[in-house]
């Protein structure tokens, strides 16, 4: 099956630096890859996402780059603000299966 | 549109109990997703239900079961609980669409504490 792994687990960074985090994935199947962001008490909320004939994808701040050479796709989010402060998900999907990352806390420093 | 909601938001049941987690979906979604939240395996997949059939499976034990109503509301049941089930609880639900790519909105979860 699927395996997704995400690094780094934690992340500090001062307001207005730029933070980025990784995902790698296993299986050249997974054609969809959503990010999810959790603030505390909350459930996941999409804020991303890329499909596989897509290699970058931007939402003001936030931008998603997907590697299929290499399996591997990342989330960048620059100028952080505290708001930005939560646990971030990377996921990896075919059909409407989806396969997680272990999370990479953000914390951003004001 | 509303989004997913789940009942209850907290639980607190004892060992050997069973309980009974509820969500609905959004509004002409047809798929849900079932996914326990663990602080030291993050995000584990249950079940996925489409069209009142449980279309995929995670691996969990027998004791972890659901079902999916003709209105696309799903129940999810843990029975004989045990301390380790004391997780959030997560529902997803998707178009499920043709396309293969569904976007997937989570419901807040239902917090579950097992004593």
């Amino acid at each position: 099956g699927e395996n997704v792994e995400q690094h780094p687990s934690t992340l500090s960074v001062q307001e207005g630096d730029s933070a980025v985090i990784k995902c790698t994935y296993s299986d050249s199947a997974s054609n969809y890859f959503p990010w999810y962001k959790q603030e505390l008490g909350k459930g996941p909320q999409l804020i991303i996402d890329i499909r596989s004939n897509v290699g970058e994808k931007k939402d003001q701040r936030i931008a998603v780059t997907l590697n299929k050479t290499a399996k591997h796709f990342s989330l960048h989010i620059t100028e952080t603000q505290p708001e930005d402060s939560a646990v971030y998900f990377c996921a990896a999907s075919h059909g409407n299966q989806f396969y997680f990352g272990t999370g990479t806390s953000l914390t951003v420093i004001p | 549109k509303a989004g997913v909601t789940q009942t209850p938001r907290y639980l607190i049941k004892t060992r050997g109990q069973q309980v009974t987690l509820s969500c609905s979906p959004i509004s002409g979604h047809r798929s849900v997703s079932w996914y326990q939240q663990t602080p030291g395996q993050g995000l584990q997949f249950l079940f996925e239900y489409f069209s009142e059939t449980q279309r995929n499976k995670g691996n969990f034990p027998g004791r972890f079961s659901g079902r999916q109503f003709s209105n696309s509301r799903s129940e999810m049941n843990v029975s004989t609980l045990e301390l380790g089930d004391s997780a959030l609880y997560l529902c997803a639900s998707s178009l499920a669409s043709r396309s293969s790519y569904n976007e997937q909105f989570f419901g807040p979860g239902t917090r579950l504490t097992v004593l």
